[in-house]
């Protein structure tokens, strides 16, 4: 069975801190790794596609990371503001059109 | 810009009810997909379609069928509602097959079966 596990399940930081997140997730058939910003009562929204081992991809404070050889990928947010405030998913797919959730890391700010 | 469109948002249905969910995308998009989304859960895919016509099912297809009769609709039915199906559902659609561009996600369809 393909596991797709995320940490912390939540977390609360400051406004101004720095934070990360992990999405562990099968180091066999990889094909590429989705993560995604979820505000509460809106869809999630797409951040970064990642696909090959040592991609770094960046959105403005947001940026990721990843490992398809140990089968991980870091998320880090760089001074958080409260608008950061989300749940942060990500998804792995072996590119057979099925994709596995992870159940999402819950940020909150703190102003 | 519309995207990913569901219909409806919210619905309560009694046991053994039937209703049909509607996702609608104006993005040309080939691959379709319906997920629940329960508590402590990551999404599920429950069913999707990789082109107009064609269907196949996901990791939790009891309970449900679906159709693809045009390329931008994806319908999603229960033909007798259960408990077990309280969830919220979410629509995607995709114009890639294997994860080289990310998924486009609707509002959701919350629904409670009674």
């Amino acid at each position: 069975i393909l596991n797709v596990e995320q940490s912390p399940q939540s977390l609360h930081v400051q406004e101004g801190d720095s934070t990360n997140f992990t999405c562990s997730f099968p180091s066999s058939n990889f094909y590429a790794l989705h993560w995604y910003r979820w505000e509460t009562a809106k869809s999630p929204e797409a951040l970064f596609v990642m696909t090959l081992n040592g991609d770094e991809k960046k959105k403005g404070r947001i940026s990721a990371t990843l490992n398809t050889k140990e089968g991980y990928s870091y998320l880090y947010i760089k001074g958080s503001q409260p608008e950061d405030s989300a749940t942060y998913l990500c998804a792995f797919t072996s590119g057979t059109y099925k994709y596995i959730f992870g159940t999402g890391t819950r940020l909150k700010v703190l102003a | 810009n519309a995207g990913v469109t569901q219909t409806p948002k919210f619905r309560v249905l009694k046991t053994g009810q039937s209703m049909t969910l509607l996702c609608a995308q104006d993005m040309n998009h080939e691959y379709m997909y319906w997920y629940r989304q329960d508590p402590g859960m990551g999404l599920r895919l429950i069913h999707y379609s990789v082109g107009e016509g064609t269907t196949a099912k996901g990791e939790v297809p009891d309970g449900y069928n679906v159709s693809r009769l045009k390329k931008q609709n994806f319908l999603l039915g229960l033909e007798s509602a259960a408990p077990s199906q309280t969830s919220v559902y979410f629509c995607a659609s995709s114009n890639d097959r294997g994860g080289n561009q990310p998924q486009h996600f609707g509002d959701g369809t919350r629904l409670s079966i009674l």
